[in-house]
């Protein structure tokens, strides 16, 4: 089967640094995406790597290592509205599901 | 550019009743999907199509049909709910598969 693990929930502190990392066992593994969710709301993307190695955009990093099938989400300098769910999903070329979602991790920014 | 838009938001239905949600992009996307999020859940893909005309079965298909007559359309038929179809039903789409863009949701009670 097809399945990524996520931590359920993360806190930090408003300013700081915060990790979410994902495991993932997929077949026909493609690529691992990163989605943001608040409550009440519809998923947004904020990266995709296709490769190997750290994605930077602006606050958010996205890291890949397809030999530990492994990968992570970095958030710096943590702002009170970044506190949502994060999903990472594998897209994947096999199988019917092309793209799987993890569970999510829900982040609790405090000041 | 309106993006993704889903029809109803909101719906409650009785036991055996039927009804359709409706997804429309405006983005030219080839891909597009239905997933459900069920609380404490990721999301799971109901089903999908690679482009006007095509569809396929995902990971909970049971109990839907869908139906892509037009490139940006993509509809969403449960044919006898059921309790077990509670759940929020998003839409999205997407160029090539890794970044996706989801619509806001409908919200389906069935009683």
């Amino acid at each position: 089967g097809q399945s990524l693990e996520q931590p359920s929930e993360v806190t930090a502190v408003e300013g700081a640094i915060v990790q979410i990392n994902c495991t993932y066992q997929t077949s026909g593994f493609y690529g691992l995406s990163w989605y943001q969710q608040h409550d009440g709301g519809a998923p947004t993307f904020l990266s995709y790597n296709a490769l190997d190695g750290l994605e930077e955009t602006g606050r958010f990093s996205s890291f890949l290592s397809r030999s530990d099938s492994y990968g992570y989400l970095l958030l710096q300098e943590l702002q009170m509205k970044d506190s949502a769910s994060y999903f990472c999903a594998a897209l994947s070329l096999s199988g019917n599901t092309p793209l799987v979602f993890g569970k999510g991790t829900r982040l609790s920014v405090i000041a | 550019n309106a993006g993704v838009t889903q029809t109803p938001k909101f719906r409650v239905l009785k036991t055996g009743q039927s009804m359709t949600l409706l997804c429309a992009q405006d983005m030219n996307h080839e891909y597009m999907y239905w997933y459900r999020q069920d609380p404490g859940m990721g999301l799971r893909l109901i089903h999908y199509s690679v482009g006007e005309g095509t569809t396929a079965k995902g990971e909970v298909p049971d109990g839907y049909n869908v139906s892509r007559l037009k490139k940006q359309n993509f509809l969403l038929g449960l044919e006898s709910a059921a309790p077990s179809q509670t759940s929020v039903y998003f839409c999205a789409s997407s160029y090539s598969g890794d970044e996706q863009f989801f619509g806001p949701g409908t919200r389906l009670t069935v009683l």
